[in-house]
């Protein structure tokens, strides 16, 4: 099975721009998940959806948005970017209740 | 809301070493996960357990659930062994496993 797959790998952006992400989970997982990595942070919890239905939220500003389609595809949305939004973003899609398989990332540079 | 606090922060170990690295977290899971990710940023599942023991090769983890603690052990460490060890459990107690919290990590670094 192909794994967890995230584009573009790589993004770079100005302050102000929008950018949007995409995840493709693993066949057969319904549900995704967004999660943001910074070196002050760490890792933290963006988003989950199951069934194109936003099960959870995080502690993020109305700016960050996402959404899943009904092949289980994910998208997320950081509009207005600021210089603290250059992350590496996360993927992870799991069978309901089980655990997590990880995407590469997007490495997004905010200048 | 839940905190996860692991320790140590930082470790280095001489190959073949037994190591040991702690979680704890503040309010009752439904299963709790141990991660590893290397340079470069991919983040691989090691574990997810709600009770007692796991074993995965060389990685074996433990959970006490009274306690709120858990315990992630490498036998007979390798330099390949080297990465970075996370804990994370679940933001929301009873709900999926795909909102979870993280600990700030273990850097473990495995001398030859």
């Amino acid at each position: 099975k192909a794994g967890v797959t995230q584009t573009p790998r790589y993004l770079i952006k100005t302050r102000g721009q929008q950018v949007t992400l995409s995840c493709s989970p693993i066949s057969g997982h319904r549900s995704v998940s967004w999660y943001q990595q910074t070196p002050g942070q760490g890792l933290q919890f963006l988003f989950e959806y199951f069934s194109e239905t936003q099960r959870n939220k995080g502690n993020f500003p109305g700016r960050f948005s996402g959404r899943q389609f009904s092949n289980s595809r994910s998208e997320m949305n950081v509009s207005t970017l600021e210089l603290g939004d250059s992350a590496l973003y996360l993927c992870a899609s799991s069978l309901r209740n089980n655990e997590q398989f990880f995407g590469p990332g997007t490495r997004l540079t905010v200048l | 809301k839940n905190e996860v606090e692991q320790s140590p922060q930082n470790l280095t170990a001489q190959e073949g070493e037994f190591i040991t690295i702690n979680c704890s977290y503040s309010v009752g899971i439904s299963a709790l996960h141990w991660l590893q990710q290397h340079p470069g940023g991919g983040i691989v599942s090691l574990f997810m357990l709600s009770s007692g023991k796991k074993k995965h090769g060389r990685l074996i983890a433990t959970i006490n659930i009274q306690e709120k603690h858990s315990s992630l052990h490498i036998t007979a460490s390798h330099p390949r062994d080297s990465a970075v060890y996370i804990c994370a459990v679940p933001l929301n107690y009873g709900g999926s496993q795909g909102n979870l919290i993280f600990g700030k990590g273990t850097k473990l670094s495995v001398k030859p």
